[in-house]
């Protein structure tokens, strides 16, 4: 079965400079998630995207932006990356918005800021 | 707010052996509960979940049943593999806002490892 690809799979990125992370949800899933886990963390919620329209947003930082496209992928922009933005960055998706909807993980990127 | 306590970690048991990983939940309203596996360098994987009071989730060999009046979704197995050597995840999921948006919150993890 199709699962959720993200893009990159690693990125090495030096201070300051911007980064741009990509999700393509599984087919048919309307709703896109994005979290960021820290080292030895448990994973934290960004934001979110239904139908193309931003649906929630968690602790995302300002630099941080994102968007879902026509064809439901989604894209994290990252821009004056920190020492501290270093970390797993997963995109979820799920098929709407229903209670108890499972979302589906992707593999994540692995973000380090040098 | 909402939250996810998890059992502290790491926990390590031989093979075999039964496993009970603990997870209390704090919600304003009526949360869908979850269990997340993440194996070394791969991403999260749903093992059970229960959506609402008194379901029972199960998944390979892994049961966890809602308890409302504890705010509790404990995970258990009764004889535990090698290969269930993995982060263990305890989440909640709930209506956010008027959208529906339903992002999960998570508890902090348990490092679990399985000798042979």
């Amino acid at each position: 079965a199709a699962g959720v690809i993200q893009s990159p799979r690693h990125l090495i990125k030096e201070k300051r400079e911007t980064a741009t992370l990509k999700c393509y949800p599984i087919p048919r899933h309307d709703t896109v998630y994005w979290y960021q886990q820290g080292p030895g963390q448990d994973p934290q919620f960004l934001i979110s995207f239904y139908e193309k329209m931003q649906s929630d947003k968690g602790s995302i930082p300002d630099r941080f932006s994102a968007q879902q496209f026509s064809d439901y992928h989604s894209e994290l922009n990252m821009s004056s990356l920190e020492l501290g933005d270093s970390a797993l960055y997963f995109c979820a998706s799920s098929s709407g918005l229903a209670s108890g909807e499972t979302q589906y993980f992707g593999p994540g990127t692995r973000l380090l800021v040098l | 707010g909402n939250s996810v306590t998890q059992m502290e970690g790491p926990v390590t048991l031989s093979e075999e052996a039964f496993l009970t990983i603990n997870c209390t939940y704090t919600a304003t309203g009526y949360p869908s509960l979850f269990w997340y596996v993440q194996y070394p360098g791969e991403g999260l994987q749903l093992l059970l979940k229960a959506t609402k009071a008194d379901d029972k989730g199960s998944n390979k060999g892994f049961e966890a049943t809602y308890r409302k009046e504890t705010t509790s979704f404990h995970l258990e197995k009764g004889s535990v593999q090698v290969s269930d050597s993995a982060v263990y995840f305890c989440a909640l999921s709930l209506i956010s806002n008027g959208v529906g948006a339903q992002k999960l919150v998570f508890g902090q993890g348990t490092r679990l490892t399985i000798n042979p």
